[in-house]
């Protein structure tokens, strides 16, 4: 059963950069899939972030490209998600998640339980 | 970007009402859309993919359907633990977009 499990500080001044780590268990990272980021601000919808391949490829959401990197850690069976300049927009729960790959792109099957990162001075 | 909407955006219904919520996408999509279901503090589950394909482990009373770029999905029978907010998902093109919810609440 793959288990995922979001780390990292709930808290973030703004200008600031959110950096938090999804830690796997029962899969490998390197062996297939995409893995992927997405947020859900308190009360509202569902944002995708971005993936990445276990070969390396990253995909982001252009709304947000020019601030998030998403990569591997293979020696640990994590990935992360850095993402700069923050402001108080980006307040969120963010949820990691293995994405499953279809023939033109990839969707969540396994989430992580989520993490709340509150953007504040 | 593809624009997906959902109606209704909330309902109430009684156990064992069969209910339909519906998923619109702004282009066409063939039908690379997904269901989750989230329960309230939950993360998102994953209910249904290829806008009618069972995911594994999911009760069948939820079925899901297709029209062209309109999409269902159907609970035949409302038990306790359905009452939650739906989403839709479309996985056509990146980036992968969500509808805005719809939530089931008690009646």
């Amino acid at each position: 059963q793959v288990q995922l499990q979001e780390s990292g500080p709930g808290l973030v001044k703004p200008s600031e950069t959110l950096s938090l780590s999804c830690t796997v268990s029962g899969y490998s990272i390197s062996s297939g899939y995409y893995w992927g980021w997405i947020r859900q601000p308190p009360g509202k919808g569902l944002e995708w972030i971005g993936s990445i391949y276990y070969s390396g490829s990253t995909y982001y959401n252009p709304s947000l490209k020019s601030r998030v990197t998403i990569s591997l850690h293979t020696s640990k069976n994590h990935f992360s998600l850095k993402l700069t300049s923050v402001t108080a927009a980006d307040t969120a729960v963010y949820y990691c998640a293995r994405m499953r790959p279809t023939s033109t792109s990839c969707y969540p099957d396994y989430w992580g339980r989520g993490t709340l990162v509150t953007v504040s001075s | 970007d593809i624009q997906m909407t959902q109606s209704p955006s909330s309902l109430s219904a009684s156990v064992g009402d069969r209910v339909t919520i519906t998923c619109r996408a702004s282009q066409s999509i063939s039908n690379y859309l997904n269901w989750y279901q989230q329960l309230p503090g939950k993360a998102p589950k994953l209910l249904m993919y290829l806008a009618s394909s069972l995911e594994r482990g999911v009760p069948s009373r939820f079925s899901g359907s297709a029209s062209g770029t309109d999409f269902t999905l159907t609970i035949s029978s409302l038990q306790p633990e359905d009452f939650a907010t739906y989403y839709c998902q479309q996985t056509y093109s990146t980036p992968l977009t969500f509808g805005q919810g719809t939530k089931v609440e008690i009646k």
